[in-house]
């Protein structure tokens, strides 16, 4: 089966931390996406990785191919970074196509000033 | 258009009624993705297509759900004999190539009374 556990499942930070949040998944990907949902419910894309390390403002994603593992950090945390951040993986099928997108139930992250 | 249209925003129906679910991608996006929300929970994949073909509808929760992008544009999603426990965040996204960056829709927020 494939699966996608995130942790942890909740998150309470004060203004200025350093977060991470982890994804591990249990087959080989095509591509894993980092997401953020605000408490409006929208959805937007923060990164989509397939492998290294990718960094946009105060956002670094890494994913270790071989450990089947990625993290988000937030560095300099602050309280409009509260949110669900939510993993999602495309897992790799043979012959080239892509498989379908399995979502992780999320990390709820709340930032106090 | 300039982003992943979802209509209606809201549908409030009765038990045993069909409902069809409308996603109009980002213009050229080839891959077209179903999804659902529960409240507090984290997305459900359903189905998704790239082009025209539904390439994956393991997600699908029973045969009273079927989805169909006919001229690999424009996507419905139908639930025939809705019950309540069909109730949720009916969401779409959209990418320009089958492993590329997610963009969402702002979703459907389907209640069966």
């Amino acid at each position: 089966k494939n699966e996608v556990e995130q942790s942890p499942q909740n998150l309470t930070a004060q203004e200025g931390e350093f977060i991470t949040i982890n994804c591990s998944y249990s087959v080989g990907i095509s591509a894993l996406h980092w997401l953020q949902q605000h408490p409006g419910g929208g959805i937007v894309s923060l990164f989509m990785l397939s492998s290294g390390k990718k960094k946009h403002g105060r956002l670094i994603a890494t994913i270790n191919i071989q450990e089947k593992h990625s993290s988000l950090h937030i560095t300099a945390s602050h309280p409009r970074d509260s949110a669900v951040y939510i993993c999602a993986v495309r897992f790799g099928y043979d012959g080239g196509s892509q498989g379908n997108l399995i979502f992780g139930k999320g990390t709820k992250l709340s930032v106090k000033p | 258009g300039a982003g992943v249209s979802q209509s209606p925003r809201y549908k409030v129906t009765k038990r045993g009624q069909d409902v069809a679910l409308r996603c109009d991608p980002i213009s050229g996006h080839v891959s077209l993705y179903w999804y659902r929300q529960a409240l507090g929970q984290g997305p459900e994949f359903l189905t998704y297509f790239n082009y025209e073909a539904q390439q994956d509808k393991s997600g699908l929760p029973n045969d009273r759900f079927s989805a169909e992008r006919p001229e690999g544009s424009i996507s419905t999603l139908t639930i025939q004999r809705t019950e309540q426990r069909d109730s949720a965040m009916y969401r779409c996204a959209s990418s320009l190539w089958s492993a590329g960056e997610l963009f969402f829709g702002e979703g459907s927020r389907l209640t069966v009374l």
